[in-house]
Order: C-alpha cells, then structure tokens, then sequence
C-alpha cells in the first residue's frame, strides 16, 4: 500500500515567521488532506487537494501529484498555530483507505 | 464546532467488555468515517461509510464493527476490550469523500 511521509518531525518557530511542512506519497493518489490537530487534541480539516494550489488566509497548499508530494505553507505563524499537522492521503487504485503520515509537530513561541 | 457530534466523550471500562460509540455526521453529510489515533500506532483509519454501505476498511480490527444507519448517525462497537485499544476514537463526516469534518472524539480507557 500507499506510504506517507511528513517532514520535518518537528519544528520550532519564533512568532512571525514563516514554514514548509512537506508530505510525500509512495504512490499516486486521488485524495490528499491536511489537517491541524491543536493542543487540546481537536482535529480540523485544512486543505482538500489532491493536485493544484489553494490559499486560505495565512496558510496555502500545494500539491504536485505526478512528483508525489505536497507542501503546506504557514505564513506570519502565530502561536495559535501550534499543534501537529497531519498530511493523508488515499491512493489512486481504488481502495479508498485514508494513509497518515506521522505528522509535523509545530510550536510556536510568542 | 464541526457539527460532528460524538457520545460519549470520556469512557472507562474493564478488558474484555464491549462499548458502542456514536457519532452524528453534519447535517447533508453522506460519508462517515472512524479512526482510533493511540500515542505508539499515531493516527490510523478505521472504516468508512457512505449513505449506509461500507465503502472502505482500513486497519480495523476483527473485534470491532461498525454501521451507519438510514439517518446517517454511525455506530463503532469494540468488544472483548484489551489494554492496548485505549486511544482516543475519532468520527468524521463529508458529503461524499472532499473535505471531512471531526468531531471531538471519545476517549476509550481500558483498564
């Protein structure tokens, strides 16, 4: 099956400052996720997009599926962004099973 | 709030019981989706449902099934419980298979 691999493991950053988490898969898909997890253990869904570019506010996603990978953009971080970030994704062969990666844990320092 | 509601939040129960756990998808939500994120397995999908068939099975266990019912609220039972199946169980919804949308998760302590 599909593997999913997420870097950096881990990431500090000063308030304001800029970061690229990456996500790469073993295998074409046709779904790709990213999803914040914040301290308190919710999970929100941040990006659908299994090719292409997307920006909502301070973060934007892009992902190039014919090169398996796909990068999430934290521009101007705020320490409301920490948390761990989590890339899944579903392969194209049509098993429609949801692979995790291991995640990017962020903590942003005021 | 996702519009996901999950019951219970927190449950404590004894190795080799059985729980059910519920989850109410937003509302116009098809999909239904469960995963059980522990601290040594991370977070891994369990199963998922759409208008009340099964659409995907994922690392699921055989001692724990799942339903959706014609209102769409789901049902994840966990039987003959051990120690390692504590973990915090997530459900999430989506119209057919884009965006999901987590609800708050149910804490399952086996003791």
């Amino acid at each position: 099956g599909i593997q999913v691999e997420q870097s950096p493991p881990d990431l500090i950053l000063q308030e304001g400052a800029n970061s690229t988490l990456r996500c790469n898969f073993s295998d074409s898909v046709n779904n790709l996720q990213w999803f914040h997890q914040n301290p308190w253990g919710q999970l929100i869904n941040l990006f659908y997009i299994p090719s292409g570019t997307k920006q909502n506010g301070r973060l934007s996603a892009t992902t190039v599926a014919t090169e398996r990978y796909s990068l999430l953009y934290i521009s101007s971080s705020q320490t409301t962004d920490s948390g761990v970030y989590f890339c899944a994704a579903v392969e194209s062969s049509g098993t429609y099973k949801y692979i995790f990666g291991t995640g990017t844990r962020l903590k942003v320092l005021a | 709030d996702s519009g996901v509601t999950q019951t219970p939040k927190h449950l404590i129960t004894a190795t080799g019981q059985r729980v059910t756990l519920r989850c109410s998808p937003r509302s116009g939500d098809l999909s239904v989706y469960w995963y059980q994120q522990s601290l040594d397995q991370g977070l891994q999908f369990l199963i998922q449902y759409y208008n009340g068939e099964e659409r995907a099975k994922g690392n699921i266990l055989e001692r724990f099934s799942a339903q959706q019912f014609p209102d769409l609220h789901s049902e994840l039972n966990l039987s003959s419980l051990e120690l390692g199946d504590s973990a915090l169980y997530f459900c999430a919804s989506s119209f057919r298979t884009d965006t999901q949308y987590f609800g708050p998760g149910t804490r399952l302590t086996v003791l």
